[in-house]
């Protein structure tokens, strides 16, 4: 089965810093790959994601995804976070599910921006 | 943003009660999901319906049962609501005509069991 780890359950960083957030999935042999954002109170919004193609996704507001095969990971980065970024942040692979497909998620890693 | 609504966004419940969750889709989207959100486990599949009276389970769907009949209404009930409902809950949708497919989630149901 589909799983997804992503490795830090909480990550401070101060405002204009770079930030990584890390994620691994169990292998499989086609991979589809989600990070969706979830700010306070609200649900969840589509970051980015990875069908095929060039392994560097890009997304909204800044983000952006590689895509590593041989390191099955799919780590979510941006080079200068803002105070509007603090919120948590999930990883997802998309696996069958008879005719539909489900996501399976990560734990989550709440982001938060310090000034 | 899709046109998902959830109602109630809120509800405190006791043991033991009958509890019912709407999903609402204005996108005649054919799949529907229902997720809970848990912390430390991120969100974790009921339910899911694949079109009008077509539901199967997800992971979690012991204690929950679902409907759906009609393509922009997919209904959650706890037939008698324990303290370990107590989640958050997200409805989701999806296209259903090309693989793999986004997902799009409402806003969320907190739902409290006492």
């Amino acid at each position: 089965a589909q799983s997804v780890t992503q490795l830090d359950s909480q990550v401070p960083v101060f405002e204009e810093a770079p930030v990584e957030l890390r994620c691994n999935y169990s292998s499989s042999v086609s991979v589809y790959l989600f990070w969706y954002v979830q700010y306070p109170n609200q649900g969840l919004q589509l970051l980015l994601k990875y069908l095929s193609g060039s392994t560097l996704v890009k997304g909204i507001n800044g983000f952006e995804a590689e895509f590593n095969k041989s390191q099955t990971s799919f780590h979510l980065r941006k080079p200068s976070v803002h105070i509007s970024d603090t919120a948590e942040y999930f990883c997802a692979v998309s696996a069958s599910l008879g005719g539909a497909q489900k996501l399976v998620f990560g734990q989550g890693t709440r982001l938060t921006i310090n000034p | 943003d899709a046109g998902i609504t959830q109602s109630p966004r809120h509800k405190v419940t006791e043991t033991g009660t009958p509890v019912t969750l709407r999903c609402h889709q204005t996108e005649n989207h054919r799949y529907m999901y229902w997720y809970r959100q848990d912390p430390g486990h991120g969100l974790r599949l009921i339910h899911y319906s694949y079109g009008v009276k077509d539901t199967d389970k997800g992971e979690v769907s012991d204690g929950y049962s679902v409907s759906r009949s009609k393509t922009e209404d997919f209904l959650l009930t706890l037939e008698s609501a324990t303290s370990s409902q107590t989640s958050v809950y997200f409805c989701a949708i999806s296209e259903g005509d090309s693989r793999p497919e986004t997902q799009y989630f409402g806003p969320g149901t907190r739902l409290l069991v006492l």
